[in-house]
């Protein structure tokens, strides 16, 4: 079955504390992208990916790091998490077709920051 | 910013064709119309998308407009299950997603 798999689906962790959130699609997606979900902000792109080895920021990167090391897989990185980073968050990997393109996002990471 | 307008909330009687508007005035030339849906804290789920002409998939229609300034999904015969928060997005392929605030639609039993 073809989808995008978040883990951990729910954490809870203190400020300071390093954490991975791990995205993996099966579908051999090139582009690759984090969001993050708050009331009344909608959702707001982290970072995205091109590509293996290829990454850049979206419109609220601060606080985050992420790698491409292999096409499958798109780690989200908090080094330091502080409490304003407690969110919804959500992987995405596009396909194109016919130059268009479709993203299919994962099931969500909801992430307490105390 | 997003770049369309949706009305916040609508109401639809289950079975019914429901009506979804979006303005999207200064979409260009290469840009797509793209509509998708989130169920309550779900990921959101891809339903539709078009550039010029009208779209139809086993999910809805898309029609849009011959100047493109605006665009309405259509989901034909609406269950209680279609109540989600619907949005409609404008981009070029590669660009970022920009999603607004979009319309939370509730199906009526």
């Amino acid at each position: 079955e073809a989808q995008v798999t978040q883990n951990p689906r729910y954490l809870i962790t203190v400020t300071g504390k390093k954490l991975t959130v791990t995205c993996s699609q099966n579908m051999n997606h090139e582009y690759m992208s984090w969001y993050r979900q708050d009331p009344g902000l909608g959702l707001r792109q982290i970072y995205y990916s091109m590509n293996v080895e290829v990454t850049d920021k979206g419109d609220v990167p601060e606080g985050y790091k992420v790698s491409r090391k292999e096409k499958r897989n798109f780690p989200l990185i908090l080094e330091s998490p502080s409490p304003n980073q407690t969110s919804l968050y959500f992987c995405a990997s596009s396909f194109y077709t016919g130059g268009q393109e479709t993203q299919y996002f994962g099931p969500g990471t909801r992430l307490l920051v105390l | 910013d997003a770049k369309t307008t949706q009305p916040p909330s609508m109401d639809c009687a289950e079975g019914r064709a429901a009506n979804l508007p979006c303005n999207h005035s200064t979409i260009s030339g290469n840009e797509y119309v793209y509509w998708y849906r989130q169920i309550h804290s779900q990921g959101p789920q891809y339903i539709i998308h078009g550039l010029k002409n009208n779209e139809t998939n086993e999910m809805a229609s898309l029609i849009i407009t011959e100047d493109r300034k605006s665009s309405t999904l259509i989901l034909p015969h609406a269950t209680l299950r279609d109540t989600a928060v619907y949005y409609c997005i404008v981009r070029v392929r590669d660009d970022k997603i920009i999603f607004g605030k979009g319309t939370r639609l509730h199906i009526l039993p």
